[in-house]
């Protein structure tokens, strides 16, 4: 069955560099989800989208921007990285109203280094 | 505000029974997640449970909620050493669409 996608796998930036991420859903799917897991930390929620309107909104940095697109993919923008922003970052998607459960498959993340 | 907590690790003998505890503070929580995250790896959903259920039972793995004292658990039989991993609970309350994860357990297996 086909996962969320997530590119780059990898990607090293330097400090006050930008970086964009992407996130593919599953096919049919109308949610995508960001979150952010710091060195042995747990995931942590950025900010989610349904059907291209901004859902929810968590730890967010400002510097950070995101949307989905009309074919449901989402960019996650990272500006004036910062060396805290080195992390793993997930991209989830579910189907809303699939029986109310919402449930999120997570993508592979993408690995960002910040020098 | 809401909250997950686990123990951080857990070491049993292959073979042997693994439970995993975790609590949560949000009353409103509507879906409860285990999640498995090998070395390096992504995270995978290996079950959930509906907040009006007590018991879910898949294969090897059962989970018990006990939604009066916010009490989850996740027990793997026969342990593997293909089990060996970080095991993430997360609830989900009815007004948000966010997961809150706990901290996740470090299972490690001994021969």
């Amino acid at each position: 069955a086909a996962g969320v996608i997530q590119s780059p796998r990898h990607l090293i930036k330097e400090k006050r560099e930008t970086a964009t991420l992407k996130c593919y859903p599953i096919p049919r799917h109308d949610t995508v989800y960001w979150y952010q897991q710091g060195p042995g930390q747990d995931p942590q929620f950025l900010i989610s989208f349904y059907e291209k309107m901004q859902s929810d909104k968590g730890s967010i940095p400002d510097r950070f921007s995101a949307q989905q697109f009309s074919d449901y993919h989402s960019e996650l923008n990272m500006s004036s990285l910062e060396l805290g922003d080195s992390a793993l970052y997930f991209c989830a998607s579910s189907l809303s109203g699939t029986g109310g459960t919402d449930t999120q498959y997570f993508g592979p993340g993408t690995r960002l280094t910040v020098l | 505000g809401e909250d997950v907590e686990q123990s951080l690790f857990l070491s049993v003998r292959e073979g042997d029974s693994s439970v995993i505890n975790c609590t949560y503070t949000d009353s409103s929580s509507t879906y409860l997640y285990w999640y498995k995250q090998e070395p390096g790896a992504g995270l995978q959903l290996l079950t959930y449970i509906f907040s009006n259920m007590d018991m879910k039972q898949d294969q090897r793995l059962t989970v018990l909620l006990n939604k009066k004292d916010k009490h989850l658990s996740l027990r793997i039989a026969d342990t593997q050493t293909g089990d060996s991993a970080i095991y993430f609970c997360a609830e989900r309350g009815s007004s948000a669409s966010k997961i809150i994860f706990g901290s996740g357990t470090r299972l490690s297996i001994r021969p």
